[in-house]
């Protein structure tokens, strides 16, 4: 499985976007790019994905580099709400789109 | 918008004491997971299950851990004789991943239930 880093913490002024780095540098041609968040210790919360093109939906846009080694997470209007961990993981059909969750970046959306 | 459910929400045992946890996948969802977040520690893979057998274990699911689908609905996580470390936040996961439609390999998860082994 490809792996990606992430930077361990952010914070970010409630009403502006945050903006979320990872990086995927191993990542192959099928393996598609998920972003998931988790506040406290619920469930893990799909936010969006994305193989080549970048993608928004309600939540967030997901901008992926052309050689698909990194990409960006955006929210565009934090708020208190968003305060969570936020993981991005890589995955394909060839591992079933299992997920491996790392430490994620744990962002602090502030008043 | 659906949702999976678990229950219990928490769930206190004794070491040695069989436990089992419960999830209600959404509805017409074909793939079914399991993970577990120890306190302040990773979410990771326990197990996927597809047409009533598992896929995919991770070496943290040993003989202690089952998992069925008894009824069509319910898809359960069974430890037969709990330890200690077994403490964890345990989450389900469900997609549809139907191969025919696109978008469809997006897990879900439940809210999770909290193990507590005494």
């Amino acid at each position: 499985d490809a792996k990606t880093t992430q930077p361990p913490s952010m914070d970010c002024a409630e009403g502006r976007a945050a903006n979320l780095p990872c990086n995927h540098s191993t990542i192959s041609g099928n393996e598609y790019v998920y972003w998931y968040r988790q506040i406290h210790s619920q469930g893990p919360q799909y936010i969006i994905h994305g193989l080549k093109n970048n993608e928004t939906n309600e939540m967030a846009s997901l901008i992926i580099t052309e050689d698909r080694k990194s990409s960006t997470l955006i929210l565009p209007h934090a708020t208190l709400r968003d305060t969570a961990v936020y993981y991005c993981i890589v995955t394909s059909l060839l591992n079933d789109y299992k997920l491996s969750f790392g430490a994620g970046t744990t962002v602090t959306v502030r008043a | 918008e659906p949702e999976v459910t678990q229950t219990p929400s928490h769930q206190v045992t004794q070491m040695g004491q069989e436990v089992i946890l419960r999830c209600v996948p959404i509805s017409n969802h074909l793939y079914f997971y399991w993970y577990r977040q120890i306190l302040g520690q990773k979410v990771e893979f326990l197990v996927s299950f597809y047409n009533n057998e598992i896929s995919e274990k991770s070496e943290i699911f040993d003989d202690q851990f089952s998992v069925e689908r008894p009824d069509g609905s319910n898809f359960t996580l069974k430890i037969r004789s709990t330890k200690l470390e077994d403490s964890a936040m345990y989450f389900c996961a469900t997609k549809l991943g139907d191969r025919f439609l696109p978008n469809t390999d997006t897990q879900y998860f439940g809210p999770g239930t909290r193990l507590t082994v005494l």
